[in-house]
């Protein structure tokens, strides 16, 4: 079956650093998604990757091992304005997301 | 201003009553989807349209039904044979290439009393 593992929660303090990883298992991969969603509102696209290695895209960068089956989201120069959930969705070999339930990120000042 | 839009924001019916959702989207985008969300579940697909007057379901089809008569219209209608229709619903388009972005809607809050 497809299946996608993330951390329910973390927290992290402002101005800090913070990696969420997500682990998964598809049926064929066609690349994957992070997202960010803020309480009570849609989600927004922050990063695609496809091929193995980091891509950086300002204070986020996000990084893949198809291998492992594993991707993780870094956050540096951590606001408070970062505070809502992260969500993991691999593509499947019928290019459809497969969505994590996310992990609630809490940021403390 | 492009987007995508979903109307209304929070809406509320009775039970056994059907009720349609409002998508619009102005991205000139082939591919429209709908996905239901519900607490510390991920998103579930219910359907998805690659084309004008053509849609598939995805994986919690029964109970709802959907159109696609223009390519910026893709109303989802929550029909009384939903078991537990109260859930966050979200919108979402992208282009025709299959890994291409999905972009969100602000999604609607349905309630059924």
């Amino acid at each position: 079956g497809q299946n996608i593992d993330q951390p329910t929660e973390m927290t992290a303090t402002e101005g800090a650093i913070v990696q969420i990883n997500c682990t998964y298992q598809t049926s064929g991969f066609n690349g994957l998604f992070w997202y960010q969603q803020h309480a009570g509102e849609a989600p927004t696209f922050l990063s695609y990757n496809v091929l193995d290695g980091l891509e950086e895209k300002g204070r986020f960068s996000s990084f893949l091992s198809r291998s492992k089956g594993y991707s993780y989201l870094l956050l540096k120069e951590l606001q408070m304005k970062d505070s809502a959930s992260y969500l993991c969705a691999p593509m499947d070999s019928n290019y459809q997301l497969i969505w994590g339930a996310g992990t609630k990120l809490i940021i403390k000042p | 201003d492009g987007g995508i839009t979903q109307s209304p924001k929070y809406l509320f019916r009775k039970e056994g009553q059907n009720v349609t959702l409002s998508c619009e989207q102005n991205l000139n985008h082939d591919a429209m989807y709908w996905y239901r969300q519900d607490p510390g579940q991920g998103l579930r697909l219910i359907y998805y349209s690659q084309i004008v007057n053509d849609f598939q379901k995805g994986d919690i089809a029964e109970g709802y039904s959907v159109s696609r008569e223009k390519k910026e219209s893709f109303p989802l209608t929550v029909t009384s044979a939903q078991k537990n229709p109260t859930a966050f619903y979200l919108c979402a388009s992208s282009g025709l290439d299959g890994t291409d972005t999905q972009y969100f809607g602000p999604g609607t809050r349905l309630t059924v009393l």
